[in-house]
């Protein structure tokens, strides 16, 4: 399995709901990632976990937060979010942070904050 | 901190040429270079990596070619064809750093 699966693949949500973004990959990998795209625009790194442990947050609104329940699973819970949040959240594995840090990425999952 | 960034937004070429995709970084310190192609509705898509210590690397109908004197990436595609279409990344890294992304070329291939 080569994979990284994301769930859902689109979301629509109000400005109060609470909702969450899910990631599950097989492949072994011990570092996982978050990543927040914009239209037209290079992915913008948001948090890593290695080893199931929090390394990097990125400065991120702490209406974005992440849970890394097992080393297969990666997910991204959204509380009070704005306008400007809608964007395709992408999530990637890899070997944990190593010379050559190769990422997989899902297809991400586009959300629309109304 | 390490800039990664692209020559020309889009590029537009005919099915069956070669296509050169040009990245310009800032880091010399840069270990390795990563080039991902990422298609409309989809994630990144790995396509090729290149370690520092090499000016040279080639796959299936890709090459990547590193010019360390000029901090010049470029990744040329044999023989284009209408799949080849995407937005292609540059993205580099240095030991245990996490990935800085380019802004991104668009590649469209017309039959």
């Amino acid at each position: 399995d080569t994979e990284v699966t994301q769930t859902p693949k689109h979301l629509v949500m109000g400005m109060t709901n609470k909702k969450s973004l899910k990631c599950e990959q097989h492949m072994g990998h011990r570092a996982m990632y978050w990543y927040k795209q914009k239209a037209k625009k290079p992915p913008e790194l948001m948090f890593v976990y290695s080893y199931e442990k929090l390394s990097i947050n990125e400065s991120v609104p702490s209406r974005f937060s992440p849970e890394c329940p097992n080393s297969s699973l990666l997910n991204l819970h959204l509380h009070a979010l704005q306008p400007e949040d809608s964007a395709l959240y992408l999530c990637a594995s890899s070997q944990p942070l190593s010379g050559a840090n190769v990422l997989t990425f899902g297809a991400g999952s586009r959300l629309t904050v109304l | 901190g390490e800039s990664v960034g692209l020559h020309l937004p889009t590029l537009s070429v005919q099915e069956g040429d070669n296509s050169i995709i040009n990245c310009a970084y800032s880091n010399s310190a840069s270990d390795y270079f990563i080039w991902y192609k990422q298609e409309s509705g989809k994630g990144p898509q790995f396509i090729i990596d290149i370690r520092s210590n090499m000016d040279k690397r080639q796959g299936q109908r890709v090459t990547v070619l590193l010019n360390k004197t000029v901090k010049h990436l470029s990744l040329q595609i044999a023989a284009t064809q209408p799949g080849d279409s995407a937005v292609y990344f540059c993205a580099g890294g240095s030991g245990y750093s996490t990935l800085t992304f380019g802004k991104g070329t668009m590649l469209l291939v017309s039959p």
